[in-house]
């Protein structure tokens, strides 16, 4: 059985940093990419980014690239999305998902709540 | 960075009804776009994929069709449970964005 296990909630003051996870079970965790979404309080679904295990590719949106970075660790099955820096807005649920190769998602993590305030 | 614009943003139904949401790319997608649902404090859960491929596990009742840069998901028969907030994402070219979800409530 496919699952996506991520970390828990969080909650943290600006300006620290912060990595959650997101564990495969169940499928190659290298044949898959593995997609990252927010949602904000009250909010809709965006998009943050895609990463291939197999070789630490990625896709970035504009709106996240340089504030969120990607990676994962094929050994532990697990991928990660990590600020260096947090900010009040960066308060939200983030999901991972499994995306197939150059297609749709088909799989969602649980979500992690990450809360950032001072 | 193609937008995706559903409508309506609300919708009322009764048990029993049938109902359409569509979905606008501002570019052409293809038939690049897949359907999600998610219920208050839940993940999402995928629903259709290739315009109006079911994802496996998902009831019949619930069609997607379209191409290009208009589609549509449409609920038969609506019962308790497909209350819920619904969002389509185009995955022709990155970024993979949605739509800004469709809120569907009891009449």
């Amino acid at each position: 059985e496919v699952q996506l296990v991520q970390s828990g909630t969080e909650v943290k003051k600006p300006g620290e940093s912060l990595r959650i996870s997101c564990e495969a079970f169940g499928y190659t965790f290298t044949d898959y990419w593995i997609a990252w979404v927010r949602q904000m309080p009250g909010k809709g679904l965006e998009w943050i980014g895609v990463i291939f295990p197999d070789d630490s590719d990625t896709r970035y949106s504009p709106s996240f690239r340089g504030h969120v970075t990607m990676s994962v660790d094929k050994s532990i099955n697990t991928a990660f999305l990590y600020w260096s820096s947090l900010e009040a807005a960066d308060s939200a649920i983030f999901y991972c998902a499994r995306r197939r190769s150059g297609s749709f998602i088909d799989f969602w993590g649980q979500g992690t709540l990450v809360t950032v305030s001072s | 960075d193609i937008q995706m614009t559903q409508s309506p943003s609300s919708l009322s139904a009764s048990v029993g009804d049938r109902v359409t949401i569509t979905c606008r790319a501002s570019q052409v997608v293809y038939n690049s776009l897949a359907w999600f649902q998610q219920k208050p404090g839940k993940a999402p859960k995928s629903l259709i994929y290739a315009a109006s491929s079911l994802q496996s596990g998902v009831p019949s009742k619930f069609s997607g069709s379209g191409s290009g840069t208009n589609f549509s998901l449409t609920i038969s028969s609506l019962q308790p449970e497909d209350f819920a907030t619904y969002y389509c994402q185009q995955y022709s070219s990155f970024p993979h964005s949605f739509g800004q979800g469709t809120k569907l409530e009891i009449k």
